[in-house]
């Protein structure tokens, strides 16, 4: 199976909104609702940032939001800040019962 | 409060083995399965399977059928990784994941395995 796409970079200025595609199949993005979003800086473990397409964990902020459509999911951050600067991640689960990540999003703040 | 720890950093020569260890604490272990996820140098996020920690049945994604092993020692709540006839395409930091949904939540800080003649 092949990776999720998702575009290589996104940038945005601090205040704005910008929007993270997320296109799989109907084997895993179109078929379950278990998208999940991660956010990672350099050098750091990835960290949960959306889960089942539209959930936030407690403790991330409500600028961070999550849908899907079709075979597409999205990360919308809105109100851009400086920390928000780092690499997102998308995955979703598979009916081969597997995961699968996109190829990551490096979000430039400028 | 669940709490990942993973062993340190590895420098090894190829061909070599490697035990990459993942100890988790703060809930009950066979509750969790066992993730494990690749990242290669500036590159992206692999799922390389999962251990069902209360059965010990290892389930292997595409790609890491044939010198990847995960084992459990469940007396001491501690899961690994061990790779074979290493390559230095092998060269990445494998972190282990305790996960009982269908998301990551809990993620070990990684261990950097260094694959290098």
């Amino acid at each position: 199976q092949s990776a999720l796409t998702q575009p290589a970079s996104v940038s945005g200025s601090p205040g704005q909104s910008i929007t993270i595609s997320c296109t799989g199949t109907s084997s895993d993005v179109g078929a379950y609702n278990y998208v999940t979003w991660y956010q990672q800086h350099p050098g750091k473990a990835p960290k949960l940032m959306i889960y089942e397409v539209v959930y936030r964990p407690s403790g991330v902020p409500d600028r961070f939001s999550g849908s899907k459509s079709g075979i597409t999911a999205s990360l919308t951050i809105s109100g851009l800040q400086a920390e928000d600067e780092a690499h997102y991640y998308c995955s979703s689960y598979t009916n081969i019962n597997s995961w699968l990540f996109g190829g990551g999003t490096k979000l430039t703040v400028l | 409060q669940v709490q990942v720890v993973q062993s340190g950093s590895e420098l090894k020569k190829p061909g070599a083995s490697v035990k990459v260890s993942c100890k988790a604490s703060g809930y009950e272990f066979t509750t969790y399965g066992m993730n494990w996820v690749r990242q290669a140098p500036g590159q992206g996020l692999e799922w390389m399977g999962w251990m069902n920690t209360n059965t010990g049945n290892p389930t292997y994604a595409q790609g890491f059928t044939r010198r990847f092993v995960f084992s459990l020692d469940t007396s001491v709540s501690t899961g690994y990784l061990e790779i074979s006839s290493l390559k230095a395409e092998d060269t990445a930091v494998y972190y282990c994941v305790p996960s009982a949904e269908y998301f990551f939540d809990y993620w070990g800080p990684g261990t950097l395995v260094t694959v290098s003649s």
